[in-house]
C-alpha cells in the first residue's frame, strides 16, 4: 500500500532563517506530488505542484520554493522566512491530475 | 465569488441526526469532485468521490448536481466521531490542473 511521510511536524522558526520541509511516498512511482498550506481557520491554498522529476508548478507568487529531486521526494524551501509563512503545511501526492489526494500528516510552522 | 463555497457552519446536531451540506462551485467545467474530512490539526482524508448518479457509503450519501452547479454530503443517524470539518473539493483540467477546497463546513454531534 502506499504511505506519505512528511517531516517535521512542528517547528518554530525566527523571521529571516531558513526552512526546509520534506515529504516522501512509497509504494507507488511516479505520483503527483502537491505542497498546500492551510492558515488558522482557513481553506486549503496549494502551493506547488510536480508531475514528474524537476517538474515544479508553483500557483502563488512568494518567498517559497520547492523541488523535487526524486521521483518520490518533494521538498518546501524558503531563504528566508516571513511572519505571514506561519500555517499547516501539507505535502499530497494523487495518482492522477485530477484524481482523489492523500495527505501527509503535516507540519505546523511558527515563525515569531 | 468564490470558485468552492461552503457554509461555515457550525452545525450543532444531536447523536442520530440526519444533517447535509452543501457546496457550490463556479465553474462549469470542473469534472470530479470529493468530500474530505478533517479533523482538528490533523491532514484532510478522503470520505468519498461525488458521481453524478449520486454514490452512498454507509451512513454517507453524496450527490452531484451539474446543472445548478453544487454537490451535497448527508450524513444519516450521527455519531459522535462524525465530529469534523467537511471539505468540499472540485478538480478542473481545461488549460491547467486545477483542484480548489472549500474553506469547510464544522459539525459538532452531542451526545
Amino acid at each position: 500500500s502506499q504511505t506519505i511521510h512528511q517531516w517535521p511536524a512542528t517547528l518554530v522558526q525566527p523571521v529571516g532563517s531558513p526552512l526546509s520541509l520534506e515529504c516522501t511516498v512509497e509504494g507507488t512511482s511516479n505520483p503527483n506530488l502537491y505542497w498546500y498550506r492551510q492558515a488558522a481557520g482557513r481553506g486549503l491554498q496549494l502551493l506547488f505542484y510536480s508531475v514528474g522529476i524537476g517538474q515544479i508548478s508553483s500557483e502563488v507568487p512568494q518567498n517559497l520554493s520547492a523541488s523535487r529531486p526524486q521521483d518520490r521526494q518533494f521538498i518546501l524551501s524558503s531563504k528566508k522566512l516571513l511572519l505571514s509563512d506561519s500555517g499547516f503545511y501539507l505535502c499530497a501526492w494523487s495518482p492522477q491530475v485530477t484524481g482523489e489526494l492523500f495527505f501527509g500528516e503535516g507540519s505546523r510552522l511558527t515563525v515569531l | 465569488r468564490k470558485e468552492v463555497e461552503q457554509d461555515p457552519g457550525p452545525f450543532n446536531v444531536p447523536e442520530g441526526a440526519t444533517v447535509a451540506f452543501n457546496c457550490t462551485y463556479s465553474n462549469s467545467a470542473s469534472q470530479s469532485f470529493f468530500w474530505y474530512r478533517q479533523d482538528c490539526r490533523k491532514e484532510p482524508k478522503l470520505l468519498m468521490s461525488v458521481y453524478s448518479s449520486g454514490n452512498e457509503d454507509g451512513r454517507f450519501t453524496a450527490q452531484l448536481n451539474r446543472a445548478s452547479q453544487y454537490i451535497s454530503l448527508l450524513i444519516r443517524d450521527s455519531k459522535l466521531s462524525d465530529s469534523a470539518t467537511y471539505l468540499c473539493v472540485v478538480n478542473t483540467n481545461t488549460g491547467g490542473f486545477k483542484t480548489i477546497f472549500g474553506a469547510g463546513t464544522r459539525l459538532f454531534v452531542k451526545a
